[in-house]
């Protein structure tokens, strides 16, 4: 079956550090990849995206790269803030499902 | 602008009452679902809908229900409430043909079951 692995957090950084959060998968094909973001007290909301092989999503400063060879997609950011700060779901989705396979998410706490 | 919103956003119940929780959105979607947020467990699948008058169940479907008489709406009910059942449920929506399949969410709701 589908599944996602990210590095279990917390992850804790100086502002301007810089920032990788791991995420594997598992499917079969060639799914959509996602990054949502949960800020304190919110619902998730998509960060980033990727749908086919060698794809780079980016927004707000994060990137990440669709690496089909290593099943992979790993967020990054050059330089983080502490506004960053906040729960990070790397999510699936395969074609011909509507439902996504998400992570378990990886908290980042980014202090002054 | 469209969105997506829950209620109640706090709600606290005794074990064996009936409680429901309230989603709506403006999107037009078609495709909701209802998610369980629990420390160590990620995001939980509860139900969901394809459309109107579908509902099929999720990974933690047990001692939970929905219904969908309209596009916009997808109230979750939990029959008898349970102290496992205490959580922060969150209910997204997406396009049924979009390409990605992008899902939006509420603001969640918290639930505690005493």
């Amino acid at each position: 079956g589908n599944s996602v692995t990210q590095m279990e957090g917390p992850v804790t950084l100086s502002e301007e550090a810089f920032l990788t959060i791991n995420c594997t998968y598992t499917a079969t094909g060639y799914p959509s990849l996602f990054w949502y973001v949960q800020y304190p007290g919110e619902g998730l909301q998509l960060l980033l995206k990727a749908t086919k092989a060698d794809d780079k999503g980016s927004n707000k400063g994060f990137e990440a790269t669709y690496r089909k060879e290593t099943t992979s997609f790993h967020l990054e950011k050059g330089s983080v803030q502490v506004s960053d700060s906040a729960v990070y779901f790397c999510a699936l989705r395969r074609g011909g499902s509507y439902i996504p396979t998400f992570g378990r998410g990886t908290s980042l706490i980014v202090h002054p | 602008d469209a969105e997506i919103t829950q209620s109640p956003r706090h709600k606290i119940t005794e074990t064996g009452r009936q409680v429901t929780l309230a989603c709506h959105q403006t999107w037009n979607h078609n495709n909701m679902f209802w998610y369980r947020q629990d420390l160590g467990h990620g995001l939980r699948l509860i139900h969901y809908s394809y459309g109107v008058h579908d509902t099929n169940k999720g990974e933690v479907s047990d001692g939970y229900s929905v219904s969908r008489s309209n596009t916009e709406d997808l109230p979750l009910t939990l029959e008898s409430a349970a102290s496992s059942q205490t959580s922060v449920y969150f209910c997204a929506s997406s396009e049924h043909y979009s390409n990605t399949g992008e899902l939006f969410f509420g603001e969640g709701s918290r639930l505690t079951v005493l």
